[in-house]
């Protein structure tokens, strides 16, 4: 498969644990933030938004939360399956952009 | 679904050889663009295009040029190109609706 990052920091969790993965941002224009899962080989997928107006949004197993305060934003998955290994990547953006500025990268082993 | 496909999937030239990479979309979305994904540095923005005959310069577009004759295609053209142009290439799509973009398969593409 495609190597998407030789040297990212690297989550690794047991299946059914509650994963966490953080993102820190500089911009406080920033507005809109995204998750996205790439597994090897393939494109980003798209998982969660969220807007600067919230600080909070639930998906199905998954939570993204926004401190506009410290520019961090995190990604919460519940139960994690092995299914769920794959490297995780936060995108930012602001009104007028037109591009996303994306993150390096964390990878995610779920242990069996 | 969002589908987006590229063509090559894989690409293998030397240095000079005048290359084009497909995009082709059947969502109807205005919006396309095209990244780059290298390691360490994550995805950057090559172009963009807001609708047909309508691009604009993203954030690495040296040596890359596009073209939106059509609004479901947005092929990314490498007149010359030269081994700093090895890459993981992604296309992009977006409605004018939403922020949310969706991704392509990739293109793995080896300058020598």
């Amino acid at each position: 498969g495609e190597s998407v990052g030789l040297h990212l920091p690297t989550l690794s969790v047991q299946e059914g644990d509650n994963s966490i993965i953080n993102c820190a941002y500089s911009n406080s224009a920033s507005d809109y933030f995204i998750w996205y899962k790439q597994e090897s080989g393939k494109g980003p997928q798209f998982i969660i938004d969220i807007r600067s107006n919230m600080d909070k949004r639930q998906g199905q197993r998954v939570t993204v939360l926004l401190n506009k305060t410290v520019k961090h934003l995190s990604l919460q998955i519940a139960a994690t399956q092995p299914g769920d290994s794959a490297v995780y990547f936060c995108a930012e953006s602001y009104t007028g952009r037109r591009a996303l500025t994306f993150g390096s990268g964390t990878r995610l082993q779920v242990q069996p | 679904e969002a589908q987006v496909t590229q063509n090559p999937r894989y690409l293998i030239t030397v240095t000079g050889k005048k290359l084009t990479v497909t995009c082709s979309q059947n969502m109807n979305h205005e919006y396309m663009s095209w990244y780059r994904q290298d390691p360490g540095l994550g995805l950057r923005q090559i172009y963009y295009s807001m609708n047909v005959e309508v691009t604009d310069k993203g954030d690495v577009p040296e040596g890359y040029k596009v073209s939106r004759k059509e609004k479901r295609n947005f092929p990314l053209i490498l007149e010359s190109p030269s081994p700093n142009q090895t890459s993981l290439y992604f296309c992009a799509i977006r409605s004018r609706f939403t922020d949310t973009q969706y991704f392509g398969p990739g293109t793995r593409l080896t300058v020598l």
